[in-house]
């Protein structure tokens, strides 16, 4: 059973273009949670997101940042006109769609580097 | 909103020492999760606690959640150089789990041998 799967692993825009993070969760999970993470700091929670179903995006810039999870395929994470400090670790965890308290497995990241 | 405090932030001890982390949440948890993400690598699951006083031992590993599930440890007995990464605690709030998780800061814990 593979993991989640993020593409790509490192990532590097220049000012002002867009930045495009894919993640494709375990199989069997139906939800997707995306974190950045700045080096030497924690876990900041982005979005959470089931099939088609944005279920909380508080913890997501109100400007240049979007995320989808579709029907099929995998959940993107968008960030259109990336700045410095859009720089960091991003990070998606998918867990199972079975009720009650829930772990997360997580993906090995996409780094991403403005320049 | 919820609040999740680690301390502390950084602990470099010699190996077989014992170690402890500490995590404190503004809100009543439903839920606590430890996490253990390696230098350059991904937050990997370790644990979750449910219960009011329960505590729970992997190895050298014991996990606690306070009585008032408000609080939580985790104590790692003899360390050795494989223990080296930040441990995180997550938590899970109200009464609704599923919910989103709240990570706190974390612990780097350097061991020395």
């Amino acid at each position: 059973n593979a993991g989640v799967m993020q593409n790509p692993r490192h990532l590097v825009r220049r000012r002002g273009q867009e930045a495009r993070l894919r993640c494709s969760p375990m199989k069997g999970h139906s939800h997707v949670y995306w974190y950045r993470q700045l080096p030497e700091e924690g876990l900041k929670f982005m979005v959470y997101l089931q099939k088609e179903n944005i279920i909380d995006e508080s913890g997501m810039p109100k400007e240049r940042f979007s995320a989808e999870f579709p029907k099929e395929g995998p959940s993107i994470l968008r960030i259109q006109q990336v700045v410095r400090g859009d720089s960091a670790a991003y990070f998606c965890a998918s867990s199972p769609l079975a009720g009650g308290p829930r772990e997360q497995y997580f993906g090995p990241g996409t780094r991403l580097t403005v320049t | 909103g919820q609040q999740v405090m680690q301390i502390p932030q950084y602990q470099h001890v010699q190996e077989g020492e014992d170690f402890t982390t500490y995590c404190n949440s503004s809100t009543t948890l439903s839920n606590i999760q430890w996490y253990k993400q390696r230098p350059g690598g991904h937050p990997v699951f370790l644990i979750q606690l449910v219960k009011s006083g329960e505590v729970k031992k992997q190895k050298r590993l014991t996990f606690q959640f306070g009585e008032a599930k408000k609080n939580s440890s985790l104590h790692i007995t003899a360390t050795q150089t494989t223990d080296v990464g930040t441990y995180f605690c997550a938590g899970e709030g109200g009464e609704t789990s599923g919910s989103r998780l709240t990570f706190g800061e974390g612990t780097q814990l350097t061991v020395n041998p």
